[in-house]
């Protein structure tokens, strides 16, 4: 089944403790985003690849690193995670003019 | 840069009725537009696109769209609601002549509820 998985679904963590939230793809898209989901403001993009080793800046990158090692893995990481990362979380990628495929999410609350 | 705007953040209608969700955006060049529908403690799920051809496309669960150049609009329709039809809707936009062309654009959605 084709998909988009990330892990974990939900994460509470306190201020400035570093944490990785994963994202694997099954369809061997070029491209995949993350995203962030805050009430009033949609989704916005944080950081998106185009392929192995080419990543770029979302609209909202402080804070948050990505890497991009191998075609289906993009993780998201928050070296030191704040209050206001508090949000839900999306993966995504995509080929093509084809719709972009998303992961179900993670709720991530930091204290 | 590309821009999507849902006016509305709310829309009520009754079950039976029609609906309509609106979108307007905003794009240098042909765009790619987009429907998707979120339901409670789910991820997002594609309903519909255009790309080219017809204006009016058919998407999931009898959903369809109207795409209008000249407005620059890509309203959501559905002849008939169904309660399980309330959720958020987002509309997106790419532009796919640009630079970064997988890039997707979101409005800020749409809350639909269908009362029974």
């Amino acid at each position: 089944e084709a998909q988009v998985t990330q892990n974990p679904r939900y994460l509470i963590t306190v201020t400035g403790k570093k944490l990785t939230v994963t994202c694997s793809q099954n369809m061997n898209h070029e491209y995949m985003s993350w995203y962030r989901q805050d009430p009033g403001l949609g989704l916005r993009q944080i950081y998106y690849s185009m392929n192995v080793e080419v990543t770029d800046k979302g609209d909202v990158p402080e804070g948050y690193k990505v890497s991009r090692k191998e075609k289906r893995n993009f993780p998201l990481i928050l070296e030191s995670p704040s209050p206001n990362q508090t949000s839900l979380y999306f993966c995504a990628s995509g080929t093509g003019g084809s719709p972009l495929h998303f992961g179900n999410g993670t709720r991530l609350t930091v204290t | 840069a590309q821009s999507v705007a849902q006016p509305e953040d709310q829309v009520n209608v009754a079950e039976g009725n029609p609906l309509t969700v609106k979108c307007t955006y905003s794009v240098s060049g042909n765009p790619y537009l987009f429907w998707y529908v979120q339901y409670p403690n789910r991820g997002l799920q594609f309903l519909l696109k255009y790309i080219t051809g017809d204006n009016l496309v058919k998407g999931s669960y009898g959903f369809e769209a109207e795409f209008n150049k000249s407005q620059t609009s890509f309203h959501l329709k559905k002849p008939s609601a169904l309660v399980s039809d309330s959720a958020l809707y987002f509309c997106a936009v790419r532009d796919p002549s640009g630079a970064g062309s997988y890039q997707l654009t979101f409005g800020k959605g749409t809350k639909l509820s269908v009362i029974p």
